[in-house]
């Protein structure tokens, strides 16, 4: 009875370089959402996603961020030329139904270091 | 704009007492409630919900309030126990406009339970 899954848990990257974080959703879920965590705030939404189709965007940065759900396999979420100030903890959540009244399940995360 | 407010970043509550958690919003879209908890390097996990047509929902320790009018919601934990010592995020989500879809999270609280 798999969790969210995301991986890897912790990425090192170089300013310049593309992060590429990967999440599945749990069993039976097709519902899938991005979240990031500045250190000392709360989570932020990103974007969410169903499979094959980007919902709603409105949270990811206008550029360098993109996010995919394909038909098969995990959720990605790409960040390129990365900068430092995208040094956070990104979170994957999924859930059965959809939105509203639906709970959303969290993964456990990947922690993002930008030098 | 801070749509979900925690304005209590941290409360320190003796094992066996009441932890009170509180929670504030501001938009009338949100009609579906959860809370949080979350431990260091770890991803949230999943509490309690509400939703916008009640104003109590209960699961064993953990009791959940919602005063649609006054815009607030509050989470009890009777009795606190040292486990319960993390960081508990309040987040909210609705049914339409900007609302859909996606968590909308608080600040969060520190809860330190004393033995």
């Amino acid at each position: 009875n798999a969790g969210v899954m995301q991986n890897p848990r912790h990425l090192v990257r170089r300013r310049g370089q593309e992060a590429r974080l990967r999440c599945s959703p749990m069993k039976g879920h097709s519902h899938v959402y991005w979240y990031r965590q500045l250190p000392e705030e709360g989570l932020k939404f990103m974007v969410y996603l169903q499979k094959e189709n980007i919902i709603d965007e409105s949270g990811m940065p206008k550029e360098r961020f993109s996010a995919e759900f394909p038909k098969e396999g995990p959720s990605i979420l790409r960040i390129q030329q990365v900068v430092r100030g995208d040094s956070a903890a990104y979170f994957c959540a999924s859930s059965g139904r959809g939105p509203s009244t639906d709970t959303q399940y969290f993964g456990p995360g990947t922690r993002l270091t930008v030098l | 704009d801070q749509q979900v407010k925690q304005n209590s970043p941290s409360l320190s509550v003796q094992e066996g007492r009441i932890s009170i958690l509180n929670c504030d919003y501001t938009n009338s879209m949100f009609d579906y409630f959860l809370w949080y908890k979350k431990y260091p390097a770890e991803g949230p996990t999943f509490l309690i919900s509400i939703s916008s047509i009640k104003d109590k929902n209960e699961d064993g320790r953990f009791t959940v309030f919602l005063n649609k009018s006054a815009k607030h919601l509050s989470l009890h934990i009777v009795p606190s126990q040292p486990g319960d010592s993390a960081v508990y995020f309040c987040a909210a989500s609705g049914d339409g406009g900007t609302s859909y879809g996606k968590l909308t999270f608080g600040q969060g609280t520190i809860l330190t339970v004393h033995p």
